[in-house]
């Protein structure tokens, strides 16, 4: 079956480090996105991918990294600039017509040590 | 900047209830709204997609409708049951000259007792 997945389910991140999250998806989907979930909120957009090679900030995007060198891969960096980075983390594809939902991974729960 | 707010925050009803969980926007420049379930500790399962020129969708005892110009929107649940109970979330598409994105709200969580 076709899907997205995210790895690891659990990463803890020590005062100064930076850590990478996985999302990887074999739905050939162009478009992939990084969102974070603090508790009781909605999501909020960090990066977004249009296609490979490219990528472009969401509302948060300070303190975070990413790439896109394969259209199946979009990892994202939380640097050591992101000063409150304990949160879940939620990677998301879109297929290629507009009115097609989003297909999310389970996430990545990050906390601090 | 569009921003998205859902009433209430939390429900709580006894199993059997019709309920509606609520949606608002305020630009009406979208391109579709967007519900989805969300379990404990889970990604999100998209329930109902409305197209900007639609009024509503149903699924199964689900029914989403869409008010652009008010800029609202519901999610009726029928008859609801226990396992109903999770958060739903409600997400606004928006085409920008970097790309579409979802903006979400901050969600309802509702608990469906037995």
């Amino acid at each position: 079956d076709g899907g997205i997945t995210q790895s690891p389910k659990y990463l803890f991140r020590k005062e100064g480090q930076n850590v990478t999250l996985s999302c990887e998806q074999n739905l050939n989907h162009d478009a992939m996105y990084w969102y974070r979930q603090d508790p009781g909120q909605g999501l909020r957009l960090i990066y977004y991918s249009q296609i490979v090679n490219d990528f472009q900030k969401g509302d948060i995007a300070e303190g975070y990294s990413v790439s896109r060198e394969k259209k199946e891969s979009f990892p994202l960096t939380v640097t050591s600039a992101q000063k409150n980075p304990t949160a879940f983390y939620l990677c998301a594809s879109r297929p290629p017509l507009l009115n097609q939902p989003q297909h999310f991974g389970d996430g990545t729960r990050l906390s601090i040590l | 900047k569009q921003e998205v707010t859902q009433i209430p925050a939390a429900l709580s009803v006894p199993e059997g209830e019709n309920l509606v969980l609520n949606c608002s926007f305020t630009d009406s420049a979208i391109y579709n709204l967007q519900w989805f379930r969300q379990d404990p500790g889970k990604g999100l399962t998209s329930l109902l997609l409305i197209q900007s020129s639609q009024r509503e969708q149903t699924s199964g005892r689900l029914n989403a409708s869409l008010d652009k110009s008010s800029g609202r929107s519901t999610l009726y649940i029928a008859a609801s049951q226990p396992g109903d109970s999770a958060t739903y979330l409600c997400a606004v598409g928006i085409v920008e000259t970097s790309g579409s994105r979802l903006t979400f709200g901050e969600g309802t969580q509702l608990t469906v007792n037995p």
